[in-house]
C-alpha cells in the first residue's frame, strides 16, 4: 500500500501567487481531510470530504482557500492569492470510513511545507 | 465542545527507561475514540495507538500502552524501554463515534530521548 501521497513536498512562492497542493488518498478510503500545522496554531482541520463531497469546510480560513475532490483518488487545496501568513505545513489524511474495521482511523501523508515570501 | 489538553510541552527520558505522556479531554459523549500520534522530525504523522471508549481494557502496541481513565477523562501514553527513535512530538486526539468525522488534537508534547 502506497499510503497517502502529497505533492509537492516543498513549495516556495511569492506573495500574490496561486498555490495548488495535491493529494492522493489511500485506495479504497472514502474520507479525506486537509490540515494545516503551524507553531502558533498547532494542527487545524481545514476541510474534509466524504465520498468526494465536502462535509465541513468551517476551518477554511478565508475565501482565498478552496478545495476540490473531483474523484475518489485525487484532491487539491488551492490558495489564491497566497500571503506570507499562509506559510505552514499542509497535511492530507484519509480514512477508510464505512463499516470497515478501524473505519475511523486517519492516515496522514508526508505533508507539504509551504513558504510564501 | 470537545477539547483535548496536553499539559506537558516537553518531556525527557533516558534511553531504555519508561516515560508517561499525559492527555486529558473534555466531552459530554459516552462513546468516542482516542488516539496517540507520533510526529518525528520527518514531520510524518504516524498513528501509534488507539482506544475505543467502550472498551475497558487499555490498548497496547508493543512498547506503547495507554492508561485510559474514562471517569477522569484521562488518556496517558506510556513508552517502555525508550529508544532514540522514539524522539518526536506526540499528539493526543479525540473523535466522536457518530456524526462528525473530525479529530480534535491536543497541542502536543515534545519527547527527547537521552543517550
Amino acid at each position: 500500500d502506497a499510503g497517502v501521497i502529497q505533492s509537492p513536498r516543498h513549495e516556495v512562492t511569492e506573495m500574490g501567487q496561486e498555490v495548488t497542493l495535491r493529494c492522493k488518498p489511500i485506495s479504497g478510503h472514502n474520507s479525506l481531510f486537509w490540515y494545516r500545522q503551524t507553531m502558533m496554531r498547532g494542527l487545524e482541520l481545514l476541510i474534509y470530504f466524504n465520498n468526494n463531497v465536502p462535509i465541513d469546510d468551517s476551518g477554511m480560513p478565508e475565501d482565498r482557500f478552496s478545495a476540490k475532490m473531483p474523484n475518489a483518488s485525487f484532491s487539491t487545496l488551492k490558495i489564491q492569492p497566497s500571503e506570507p501568513r499562509d506559510s505552514a505545513v499542509y497535511f492530507c489524511a484519509s480514512s477508510p470510513g464505512g463499516g470497515r474495521d478501524r473505519a475511523y482511523e486517519q492516515y496522514f501523508g508526508p505533508g507539504t511545507r509551504l513558504t510564501v515570501t | 465542545a470537545q477539547t483535548v489538553t496536553q499539559s506537558q510541552p516537553e518531556m525527557s527520558v533516558q534511553e531504555a527507561e519508561t516515560v508517561t505522556l499525559s492527555c486529558t479531554y473534555d466531552t459530554s459523549e459516552s462513546d468516542y475514540y482516542l488516539f496517540w500520534y507520533k510526529q518525528p522530525p520527518s514531520r510524518q504523522m504516524i498513528l501509534v495507538i488507539r482506544q475505543e471508549a467502550y472498551k475497558q481494557q487499555n490498548a497496547t502496541e508493543n512498547r506503547f500502552s495507554v492508561n485510559f481513565q474514562k471517569a477522569a477523562k484521562s488518556f496517558s501514553l506510556k513508552i517502555s524501554d525508550s529508544q532514540l527513535g522514539d524522539a518526536a512530538m506526540y499528539f493526543c486526539a479525540y473523535r466522536r463515534i457518530s456524526g462528525t468525522y473530525k479529530y480534535i488534537f491536543g497541542t502536543g508534547t515534545r519527547l527527547k530521548v537521552l543517550a
